[in-house]
């Protein structure tokens, strides 16, 4: 699987944009971009997935590099119930283990945000 | 819509002994996979099923097996318990098909071995 390069921790102060980056360099033509978040005890959460355009949906934006080797999630106003390590996840949908699938998803350490009151 | 449901929530055993998983997958949800998250490793991919068939699987030892019911629901189990087992262990379903279906998790099963 292609791997993904994010910074360990980020801080935002509430109501204010948050840009997470990720570095996929090695990035396939088949890899979708998916971001997940996961909050304090509870398990992952989808927060949004491109393939090369930019994305926008209810929770949040994600701006995909021209040659894809790298992608933001934006978070217009962060809140207090954003805090959460937020995953950058390749998903190479053109793969296939003999019969196999592509739902598998592979998670790097991700980073942690902190938002300040 | 009734999420992905985990049962039990917490469990305690001991090394050597075996423990079964249960997740219940959202209605109409044909896919069910399974992930183990650790302090030190992180969220790690175990297996996936679909349609009770097994269509990928992680690194993990064959110690951890897994099977999926007609319903969709699915469990997975561990034999012979060690300490390193002790995590927690998400599944999540999502529709199964079509080429970038979002995974919706579970709270999670704690598993702790003593």
């Amino acid at each position: 699987d292609a791997k993904t390069t994010q910074p360990n921790s980020m801080e935002s102060n509430e109501e204010e944009p948050v840009h997470l980056p990720c570095n996929h360099s090695t990035i396939s033509g088949t890899d979708y971009i998916h971001w997940y978040r996961q909050l304090p005890s509870q398990g992952p959460e989808y927060v949004i997935h491109g393939l090369t355009s930019n994305v926008n949906n209810r929770m949040a934006s994600l701006a995909i590099a021209e040659d894809r080797k790298s992608s933001t999630l934006i978070l217009h106003r962060a809140t207090l119930r954003d805090a959460a390590v937020y995953y950058c996840i390749l998903r190479d949908v053109g793969v296939k283990n003999s019969g196999g699938s592509n739902y598998k998803l592979t998670f790097g350490k991700g980073t942690l945000l902190t938002v300040n009151p | 819509k009734a999420g992905v449901t985990q049962t039990p929530r917490y469990l305690i055993k001991t090394r050597g002994q075996q423990v079964t998983l249960s997740c219940s997958p959202i209605s109409g949800h044909r896919s069910v996979s399974w992930y183990q998250q650790t302090p030190g490793q992180g969220l790690q991919f175990l297996f996936e099923y679909f349609s009770e068939t097994q269509r990928n699987k992680g690194n993990f030892p064959g110690r951890f097996s897994g099977r999926q019911f007609s319903n969709s629901r699915s469990e997975m189990n561990v034999s012979t318990l060690e300490l390193g087992d002790s995590a927690l262990y998400l599944c999540a379903s999502s529709l199964g098909q079509g080429l970038s279906n979002e995974q919706f998790f579970g709270p999670g099963t704690r598993l702790t071995v003593l």
